[in-house]
């Protein structure tokens, strides 16, 4: 059972560009939740979403961010126009079908650039 | 709302000394504690958790107590190798439907030779 997938693994972008995440969670898996790491600083909740609906996105920026999860394919977190504040490390999780409680297990991260 | 507070680092060790990271935390209910470790340039694999007061989670020789009392749930290993070299972070998880973890700001570890 491979883990969960997340490309790319390192992204950069100019200011003002778009950037597109992907996170293909485990199998059997339909729970995916998306986390922000900033420089030097620990993990804070973005969103959380199952297939094909977001359940609690409180902790994700007003503006240019946006998350998905279709019924087919893997979750994608969208940020448009990207200032430099958006540099960090972008880390996808999924919990299992039978039981949304359960332990998250992690991606590896995307790492964003933004010169 | 929920918070977690775990020392600073960096902590810098022998190799087969005693480690200790302290971690407390300020969350409504019972949540579930947990213990995820980073190693550099890796996403977050998950070390050790506990669910309800009293628990003691353990893996790869690491061990931490979930103390309602003391809101705590210190990181603790006897004898520390090279490899542990991580950074380790405290997190705990609302006892809701589903899982929004609140983790620590993360301390890293260096055990040298």
């Amino acid at each position: 059972n491979a883990g969960v997938m997340q490309n790319p693994r390192h992204l950069v972008r100019r200011r003002g560009q778009e950037a597109r995440l992907r996170c293909s969670p485990m199998k059997g898996h339909s729970h995916v939740y998306w986390y922000r790491q900033l420089p030097e600083e620990g993990l804070k909740f973005m969103v959380y979403l199952q297939k094909e609906n977001i359940i609690d996105e409180s902790g994700m920026p007003k503006e240019r961010f946006s998350a998905e999860f279709p019924k087919e394919g893997p979750s994608i977190l969208r940020i448009q126009q990207v200032v430099r504040g958006d540099s960090a490390a972008y880390f996808c999780a999924s919990s299992p079908d039978r039981n949304p409680t359960d332990t998250q297990y992690f991606g590896p991260g995307t790492r964003l650039t933004v010169l | 709302g929920n918070s977690v507070t775990q020392m600073e680092g960096p902590v810098t060790l022998s190799e087969e000394a005693f480690l200790t990271i302290n971690c407390t935390y300020t969350a409504t209910g019972y949540p579930s504690l947990f213990w995820y470790v980073q190693y550099p340039g890796e996403g977050l694999q998950l070390l050790l958790k506990a669910t309800k007061a009293d628990d003691k989670g353990s893996n790869k020789g690491f061990e931490a107590t979930y103390r309602k009392e003391t809101t705590s749930f210190h990181l603790e290993k006897g004898s520390v190798q090279v490899s542990d070299s991580a950074v380790y972070f405290c997190a705990l998880s609302d006892s809701g439907g589903y899982q929004k973890v609140t983790f620590g700001t993360g301390t890293k570890l260096q055990v040298i030779p």
